[in-house]
């Protein structure tokens, strides 16, 4: 079956500007996961969708994140005010319920000039 | 502060030899382990995993080690192939049955060599 899918694979943008990243989850998963790799690091949690609760936010750095998932599938990633520190690859996965596994979509690699 | 760590950023091994990836963990209310793997331009693939409560959980030619004395982990190929090169992440998790964000490590880049 079709595994999870991110959009755009690849973004350069402006320090400034807004940008939207998507994340397409394996179908009837539950749970949704962003995380970001920066150069050299490991993945760094960022935001956790679980049904219809309130999403585990604690990993957002500042303000400037934020996400959505819409109809307990789709989910954006939104970063406002880009910043040249915000340059990573963006990582979205799902598992399905009462499952540890998460399995990866390939990434959105943003570039802030 | 890293709660996992892979302080073994790069190995080299021979095609067929025996590959040792180490992970080590500060947070005792880990209660379970995984490790991916993950090739250039690709997200993470899910490898194999082990709960606190065994030491031990094979697949294929994958197996997982647990010392929780220790907090140590470590996953051993065997034997090695050059389709194995990749890095390989440690990860781990507290949520004690519930789902919740995985704590990942710095990863170990490994290099198979024919």
């Amino acid at each position: 079956g079709a595994g999870v899918s991110q959009s755009p694979s690849n973004k350069v943008t402006e320090k400034g500007k807004d940008v939207e990243l998507r994340c397409d989850p394996i179908s009837g998963h539950t749970a949704l996961y962003w995380y970001r790799q920066s150069l050299g690091q490991g993945l760094e949690f960022l935001i956790y969708f679980q049904g219809n609760s309130a999403p585990d936010k604690s990993g957002l750095p500042s303000d400037r994140f934020s996400a959505e998932r819409t109809g307990g599938s789709v989910s954006t990633l939104t970063i406002q005010r880009t910043q040249q520190e915000d340059s990573a690859v963006y990582l979205c996965a799902s598992s399905p319920f009462r499952t540890y596994e998460q399995y990866f979509g390939p990434g959105t690699r943003l570039t802030v000039t | 502060d890293q709660q996992v760590k892979q302080n073994s950023p790069s190995l080299s091994v021979q095609e067929g030899r025996i590959s040792i990836l180490n992970c080590d963990y500060t947070n005792s209310m880990f209660d379970y382990f995984l490790w991916y793997k993950k090739y250039p331009a690709e997200g993470p693939t899910f490898l194999i995993s082990i709960s606190s409560i065994k030491d031990k959980n094979e697949d294929g030619r994958f197996t997982v080690f647990l010392n929780k004395s220790a907090k140590h982990l470590s996953l051993h190929i065997v034997p090695s192939q050059p389709g194995d090169s990749a890095v390989y992440f440690c990860a781990a998790s507290a949520r004690g049955g519930s789902q919740g964000n995985l704590i990942f490590g710095k990863g170990t880049k490994l290099s198979v060599k024919p």
